[in-house]
This record gives structure tokens, C-alpha cells and sequence, in this order.
């Protein structure tokens, strides 16, 4: 079956505009987490979707947000971006958070801040 | 955020067992350990996973101490193609994953 699906996979910005990245998890899966990654600061969680409800949530400022849809695809939002904000964002998906198994990634959206 | 610690980097020979370790002496009973790898710019992949009981799949085996405040990941056969950062995970109270700075595996010929 499919893997995790992030669309764009590159992009460029400028300061001051917003980005918006989509993800869609494996079939079945209703759960949907968001991580940044940048070579100083490593992975970080940003928050997780579970049937449409954000139900954790990383130490980001409120510029970035996210929702997921009712057929469990997500997607985060980050407005005024700034330098600091160009990364690669991953998203995974699992089938619930109780769930004891493994996250599936997808191969994230890298966004460059000019 | 993340309960583990883990060594920056670690060199293996090519052939060799690699034996990663990781540290979590804050663990809870019912926390799960999960490793992971992220090869250059791509998304980390799953290895392994446990609670207790030592385990073992095709890619790997994950030794956990008794007491559970360690375990080490064994790649038995290290090739070039291992080379890559090795996250250590304890699943939080709530279910999230939470990835620490991981351990730059180098595999060398």
C-alpha cells in the first residue's frame, strides 16, 4: 500500500509570506504527526492529529498550526515566516496513538526562507 | 524533550557488529523503546521496538537492560549502507515521540 504522501517535497519563501504543507498518511491511519527538522536543532515535534483533533502539541510558537481533514489527511500551516523557519518538515502517520507500532514517515517538504 | 541520551557518533568496520547504546534510567513501566535511523535527508525508518523482552527482526536486534534504564541496538553485520543517525525513543505518557539528537553511526571499509 502506499507510504506517507507530503506534497510540495521543495519549496522557496520569502520572509513575511505563509506556507502551507499537506500530508496524507497511510490508508487507514487516523493519526498524523508533524516534526522540523533543522541541522542545529534535530527533529521536533510539532503536534498530532488524531480524527481531527490536535492532541499534543510541541514548544512552537502559535505561527504554526495545523489541522486534519475528516479522510485523516493533514496539513500545517506556518504564517510570517522567517529564516529560522527553513527545514524539512515531516510528517508520519500511525494507525492511532495508543497504538504500540511503529510511525511511518514520509520523505518531508523542505522549505527554504529567503 | 526526549528521555533518552544517546553518544554523538560512533564508527563501526564495515562486516562488524555495530552495538548502539542508549540510555533512559527515567523510563516507566509501561513505556516503550523505539529505534529509528535517517539516512541523509530522507525520513527516519523504523528498526525496532520493545517493552522488556529482548527483540529481534530482520534488520536488527534490541537488547533492554533488566532494570530497563538501557538498551543497546546490535546491527549484527554493519555494511556502508548502515551508515546513517540512529535515534533512540521512549514513547512519551501520551503516546507522543518525542526524538532526541540520535547517534551518527559510520560505518567504514
Amino acid at each position: 500500500k502506499a507510504g506517507v504522501t507530503q506534497t510540495p517535497r521543495y519549496l522557496i519563501k520569502t520572509r513575511g509570506q505563509q506556507v502551507t504543507l499537506s500530508c496524507s498518511p497511510i490508508s487507514g491511519h487516523r493519526s498524523v504527526s508533524w516534526y522540523q527538522q533543522t541541522p542545529g536543532q534535530g527533529l521536533q515535534f510539532l503536534f498530532e492529529y488524531f480524527s481531527e483533533t490536535q492532541r499534543n502539541k510541541g514548544n512552537f510558537p502559535g505561527r504554526f498550526s495545523g489541522r486534519q481533514f475528516s479522510n485523516s489527511r493533514s496539513e500545517m500551516n506556518v504564517s510570517t515566516l522567517e529564516l529560522g523557519d527553513s527545514a524539512l518538515y515531516l510528517c508520519a502517520s500511525r494507525s492511532s496513538p495508543a497504538n504500540t507500532g511503529e510511525l511511518f514517515f514520509g520523505e518531508g517538504s523542505r522549505l527554504t526562507v529567503l | 524533550d526526549a528521555k533518552t541520551t544517546q553518544p554523538t557518533s560512533m564508527d563501526c568496520a564495515e562486516g562488524r557488529a555495530a552495538n548502539l547504546p542508549c540510555n533512559h534510567s527515567t523510563i516507566s513501566g509501561n513505556e516503550y523503546v523505539y529505534w529509528y535511523r535517517q539516512i541523509h535527508s530522507q525520513g527516519p525508518q523504523y528498526i525496532i521496538h520493545g517493552l522488556k523482552n529482548n527483540e529481534t527482526n530482520e534488520m536488527a536486534s534490541l537488547i533492554i537492560t533488566e532494570d530497563r534504564k538501557s538498551s543497546t541496538l546490535i546491527l549484527p553485520h554493519a555494511t556502508l549502507r548502515d551508515t546513517a543517525v540512529y535515534y533512540c525513543i521512549v514513547r512519551g505518557y501520551n503516546n507522543d515521540m518525542r526524538f532526541g539528537a540520535g547517534t551518527r553511526l559510520t560505518v567504514k571499509p
